[in-house]
């Protein structure tokens, strides 16, 4: 059963570390993108790749994130330094997206739970 | 820019009832829809895809409709069940940045026995 696998699951770090966040995409697909789910702003797209290129990161901090997809398996996010305020789940999803046809479903892992205190 | 509200926040019904979900969204120019489903803890599980052109699709004991000229979509749950207790979200796919998904802030249900 494919799926979306994200680690780590859960994190607790300091302020002013530095975080680096996982994600195996679904193999075949060919859109990865990045979420962060917080109470008050709800799911907020932070960066999106298609073909390992990155199409939009405007939903992200430049100053202190940064996204990478390596491969075709692996997409990364960094938050460096980490702030208090980054405490969110962060969502990687995939998809097989097309311009015409069926599908465009998008898939999410289970997430992680990142906390600085 | 794309804005996607749904209503109502919250609903809370008892064990049987058919019930009904509701998301608007402000730029009709989409590509396809979403409702995902969301359990504590847990991720997102897509329910139901609606492309621009469906009116509808059914999975189940779940109906989902689509109106992309007046910007609104439901999602029909028949007979509900305690297990469909979660937090149900629907999203919406831009026409010029497909794949790219904009959130509305989510419905939580709770059906009680």
């Amino acid at each position: 059963d494919a799926r979306v696998t994200q680690t780590p699951r859960h994190k607790v770090t300091e302020m002013g570390q530095e975080v680096t966040m996982r994600c195996q995409p679904i193999l075949g697909h060919n859109t990865v993108f990045w979420y962060r789910q917080t109470m008050m702003q709800g799911l907020e797209l932070l960066a999106y790749f298609r073909n390992r290129a990155p199409l939009d990161d405007s939903g992200m901090p430049k100053d202190r994130f940064s996204a990478e997809m390596p491969d075709a398996t692996l997409a990364t996010l960094k938050i460096q330094p980490s702030e208090p305020r980054d405490s969110a789940v962060y969502f990687c999803a995939s998809g097989l997206v097309v311009l015409s046809g069926s599908g465009n479903t998008i898939y999410f892992g289970e997430g992680s739970w990142l906390t600085v205190v | 820019k794309q804005e996607v509200t749904q209503i109502p926040a919250a609903l809370s019904v008892p064990e049987g009832e058919n019930l009904v979900l509701n998301c608007s969204f402000t730029d009709s120019a989409i590509y396809n829809l979403q409702w995902f489903r969301q359990d504590p803890g847990k991720g997102l599980t897509s329910l139901l895809l609606i492309q621009s052109s469906q009116r509808e699709q059914t999975s189940g004991r779940l109906n989902a409709s689509l109106d992309k000229s007046s910007g609104r979509s439901t999602l029909y749950i028949a007979a509900s069940q305690p297990g469909d207790s979660a937090t149900y979200l629907c999203a919406v796919s831009g026409g010029t940045s497909y794949g790219k998904l904009t959130f509305g802030q989510g419905t939580i249900l709770t059906v009680h026995p």
